[in-house]
């Protein structure tokens, strides 16, 4: 049974631009969570979502960051017009339950310039 | 979620048990207490977790004060590879979904 999958493991972006996560949660698993770490820190919950709905948003920045998690494919973390602060590692966990465990996948590193 | 207190950082020799404690004086009745772990900012591992109850899996155990105000993972014999950074995180499990709260956690340091 595959892991959480997340790709790009890493993505370097200019300032302005767009960076697209993608998580593909285990199999059977339809709950996601969304995790940034930014340098020397601990991990921070981003967004919650099941599919086709994001249950808790509350440690996502309200400008400029979107998830969303369809009927078919990964869930995405998008985020526009990048600036430096948002350099981080981005972990994705998944479930097959609210109650369950998470399981995280390798996480993508931003890097803005 | 209850905060966590945990030793910012120890040392193990190789080949002996590691014991890292937790203390979670202010946890709820329906919370429960997980450790994860973190090798070299890869992605956080799950090792295991508990309510009341003493537990063991292949990984590591998990003993939980009477009065569940404290804990401490046992890592049985250590090895280089268990270097990391641990965190024990105490979560309510019901069906409202709850994130990990995670804390600075336990940097081990397994020594040859």
């Amino acid at each position: 049974n595959a892991g959480v999958m997340q790709n790009p493991r890493h993505l370097v972006r200019r300032r302005g631009q767009e960076a697209r996560l993608r998580c593909s949660p285990m199999k059977g698993h339809s709950h996601v969570y969304w995790y940034r770490q930014l340098p020397e820190e601990g991990l921070k919950f981003m967004v919650y979502l099941q599919k086709e709905n994001i249950i808790d948003e509350s440690g996502m920045p309200k400008e400029r960051f979107s998830a969303e998690f369809p009927k078919e494919g990964p869930s995405i973390l998008r985020i526009q017009q990048v600036v430096r602060g948002d350099s981080a590692a981005y972990f994705c966990a998944s479930s097959p339950a609210v109650q369950e465990t998470q399981y995280f996948g390798p996480g993508t590193r931003l890097l803005v310039l | 979620d209850a905060k966590t207190t945990q030793p910012p950082s120890m040392d193990c020799a190789e080949g002996r048990a590691a014991n890292l404690p937790c203390n979670h004086s202010t946890i709820s009745g329906n919370e429960y207490v997980y450790w994860y772990r973190q090798i070299h900012s890869q992605g956080p591992q799950y090792i295991i977790h508990g309510l009341k109850n003493n537990e063991t899996n292949e990984m590591a155990s998990l003993i939980i004060t009477e009065d569940r105000k404290s804990s401490t993972l046992i890592l049985p014999h250590a090895t280089l590879r268990d270097t990391a950074v641990y965190y024990c995180i105490v979560r309510v499990v019901d069906n409202a979904g709850n994130m990990l709260t995670f804390g600075g956690g336990t940097r081990l340091m397994v020594k040859p």
